[in-house]
């Protein structure tokens, strides 16, 4: 699977747009990228994918680049309770060869009020 | 259920001792995995099964662990003769299905064990 490069940490400030980065140069054409993040202790919660398109759903925005090899992950207005670990995942699609996630160390995201 | 369950919360053990923990996933879902997540880690992928059928269980670090999910629904996953470093969150998931939709996999609380 491809491996994703994430920035250990990063802050924001509440009510900011928070821009996390993912580099995925190894993608290949039939891998998403899905995006998860573990708040405290809890479970990982999916956020959003998307193979090339910009997706945008209720959570989140994902920018993907035109050559797929890297992406960015918007929360528009960033709240205290989005302090989390932001996974960046590459993956085969629905019905692919693998449905494993393959989790890196992430991102920490820490909204400062 | 609402949501992905799992039981224990907490197991304490001591080092030789069998364990078994348990996942029971949102019904009606087709896949389930199991995960173990160290502290200050990401999960890291043990095995999965759709319906009944252990699909892949390249993960598993060794023959200790087994899992298996007898009637497609609810899920063990054992460890036989714990050692300290087995000490983790056992995290299971569960997703709708594999072959279209997002395959969402949805988390449990997971289980903290802890081999003494």
């Amino acid at each position: 699977d491809a491996k994703t490069t994430q920035p250990p940490s990063m802050d924001c400030a509440e009510g900011r747009a928070a821009n996390l980065p993912c580099n995925h140069s190894t993608i290949s054409g039939n891998e998403y990228v899905y995006w998860y993040r573990q708040i405290h202790s809890q479970g990982p919660q999916y956020i959003i994918h998307g193979l090339k398109n910009n997706e945008t759903n209720e959570m989140a925005s994902l920018i993907i680049t035109e050559d797929r090899k890297s992406s960015t992950l918007i929360l528009p207005h960033a709240t205290l309770r989005d302090t989390a670990v932001y996974y960046c995942i590459v993956r085969s699609g629905p019905g692919g060869a693998t449905n494993k996630l393959i989790f890196g160390t992430g991102t920490l995201l820490a909204v400062q009020p | 259920g609402a949501g992905v369950s799992q039981s224990p919360r907490y197991k304490v053990t001591k080092r030789g001792q069998d364990v078994a923990l348990r996942c029971d996933p949102i019904s009606g879902h087709v896949s389930l995995y199991w995960y173990r997540q160290a502290l200050g880690q990401g999960p890291e992928f043990l095995t999965y099964f759709n319906y009944e059928a252990q699909q892949d269980k390249s993960g598993l670090p060794n023959d200790r662990f087994s899992a298996e999910r007898p009637e497609g629904s609810i899920s063990t996953l054992t460890i036989q003769r714990t050692e300290q470093r087995d000490s983790a969150m056992y995290r299971c998931a569960s997703s709708l299905d594999l072959a279209g939709g997002t395959d969402t996999q949805y988390f449990g609380p997971g289980t903290r064990l802890t081999v003494l």
